[in-house]
């Protein structure tokens, strides 16, 4: 695609339900990178990888979520036995993979808990 | 620990002047430094890059100086327009390759 698809856009769960977030990233992106951001806040990184290599996993909050990208191309974020304080945008991010490299973000998926 | 700060109040100009925004960080060496326009409801959007051995980085009418010593950035946009106005980000990228975003500023230009 032309550029970094997200989805769903919106997702609304209830406390302790498990979602699966999707990422499809630029085609050819090397690199892809899944952050948090709560209203009036910069994004917060969650997790990272090359290929389908996690590379970095440092930002996760808690062993509840994962992430996967088993053929090196779309993504998923996964939150199990979701909470209140889960809720908020989810980005996501690729890029070529090289150093310098700007990052192109999709939409985001607003998550929200109730 | 590592902090970036970017003035959480809105920089409010008017239509033709130069707005500057600034970004400071501590407890940090990034390799270089990106900027990003957000709008609302969207993503963030690349506009520049600096690298730390690089004084100043110029697009268009945009201008980004970077200061290793006083670890500081600031981002300049001449003849700002109404258009201009969103939440500009900026991020820091160390040797790991992972931009750290700090929170954001957002420029109002009114016409």
């Amino acid at each position: 695609g032309a550029g970094v698809s997200q989805s769903p856009r919106y997702k609304v769960t209830k406390r302790g339900q498990d979602v699966a977030l999707r990422c499809d990233p630029i085609s050819g992106h090397v690199s892809l990178y899944w952050y948090r951001q709560a209203l009036g806040q910069g994004p917060e990184f969650l997790t990272y990888f090359n290929y389908e290599a996690q590379q970095d996993k440092s930002g996760l909050p808690n062993d509840r979520f994962s992430a996967e990208r088993p053929e090196g191309s779309i993504s998923t974020l996964t939150i199990q036995r979701t909470e209140q304080r889960d809720s908020a945008m989810y980005r996501c991010a690729s890029s070529l993979g090289q150093p310098n490299e700007k990052l192109f973000f999709g939409s985001g998926t607003q998550l929200s808990v109730l | 620990s590592q902090k970036i700060e970017q003035n959480s109040e809105a920089l409010n100009i008017q239509e033709g002047k130069t707005a500057t925004l600034t970004c400071n960080y501590t407890n940090y060496s990034p390799a270089y430094l990106q900027w990003y326009r957000q709008d609302p409801g969207r993503g963030p959007v690349f506009l520049l890059l600096i690298r730390e051995n690089e004084k100043e980085k110029r697009k268009e009418r945009l201008k980004v100086t970077f200061d290793t010593t006083l670890k500081q950035s600031l981002f300049h946009i001449t003849a700002s327009q109404p258009a201009d106005s969103a939440t500009y980000l900026c991020a820091l990228v160390g040797g790991s390759y992972i931009p750290t975003f700090g929170r954001g500023t957002s420029l109002i230009v009114h016409p």
